[in-house]
């Protein structure tokens, strides 16, 4: 069965410091792996995403992601948070050969504190 | 851009009402919509898959007669909550598939309250 964890439900971390959110996937098939933002009461938005290729991907507002296959991992990563950066992020898998329908992570929420 | 919008952005109904939910792709065609529930400080769950010019696809446990969805258009789908009760509130997200591409682009989400 396909699945998303996302280990950590909360993440706080100071602003200017770097950020690492763990993404970690179980798939039938070659996945295609997006990271979404989602602010309170709002829609997500597209950070980045990855469907072949470079395993490490530039996103919006300054954040990247690494494919790691052997990890089965898409960890997202910032190197400077900003106050607001601050926002629940989900990790998402999907794949063609199951009509592009996507398998989410139960989210990180990132706290910045100043 | 992929824009999406949803109408309305929130909604208060009373129980037994039916609500339609509208999700539109304003600058791009999308074949492919899809429909999302979200509990508070839950993930999204899928509840549907909708096609241009077919019937919706329904995620296992999810009532079709209770949501029904069409998809009129490449750029509109929309779900009915009918006959909606208090267990039906919740943040309803749609999204859509940029024609030729694999990518989903999510609208702002529908907050539907039933008292």
């Amino acid at each position: 069965a396909q699945s998303v964890t996302q280990p950590d439900i909360h993440i706080t971390v100071s602003e200017g410091a770097s950020l690492e959110l763990r993404c970690n996937y179980s798939y039938g098939a070659t996945p295609y792996l997006f990271w979404y933002v989602q602010s309170p009461g709002q829609g997500l938005q597209l950070l980045l995403k990855y469907f072949s290729g470079d395993t490490l991907v530039q996103g919006i507002k300054g954040f990247e992601a690494e494919f790691k296959r052997s990890q089965s991992s898409f960890n997202l990563r910032k190197p400077s948070v900003h106050w607001s950066d601050a926002a629940e992020y989900f990790c998402a898998v999907g794949a063609a050969e199951y009509g592009n329908k996507l398998v989410f992570g139960a989210g990180t929420i990132l706290r910045v504190k100043s | 851009g992929a824009v999406v919008s949803q109408h309305p952005s929130w909604v208060i109904c009373k129980s037994g009402t039916s609500v339609k939910i509208e999700c539109r792709s304003l600058d791009f065609q999308a074949t492919t919509m899809f429909w999302y529930r979200q509990f508070p400080k839950q993930s999204l769950m899928l509840m549907a898959t909708s096609n241009e010019g077919s019937k919706a696809t329904y995620e296992q446990g999810v009532e079709k007669d209770k949501f029904l969805i069409n998809h009129a258009s490449l750029t509109l789908s929309t779900l009915t909550v009918t006959s909606a009760h208090p267990e039906d509130s919740s943040f309803y997200i749609c999204s859509a598939i940029k024609r030729y591409t694999d990518t989903q682009y999510f609208g702002p989400g529908t907050r539907l309250t039933v008292l």
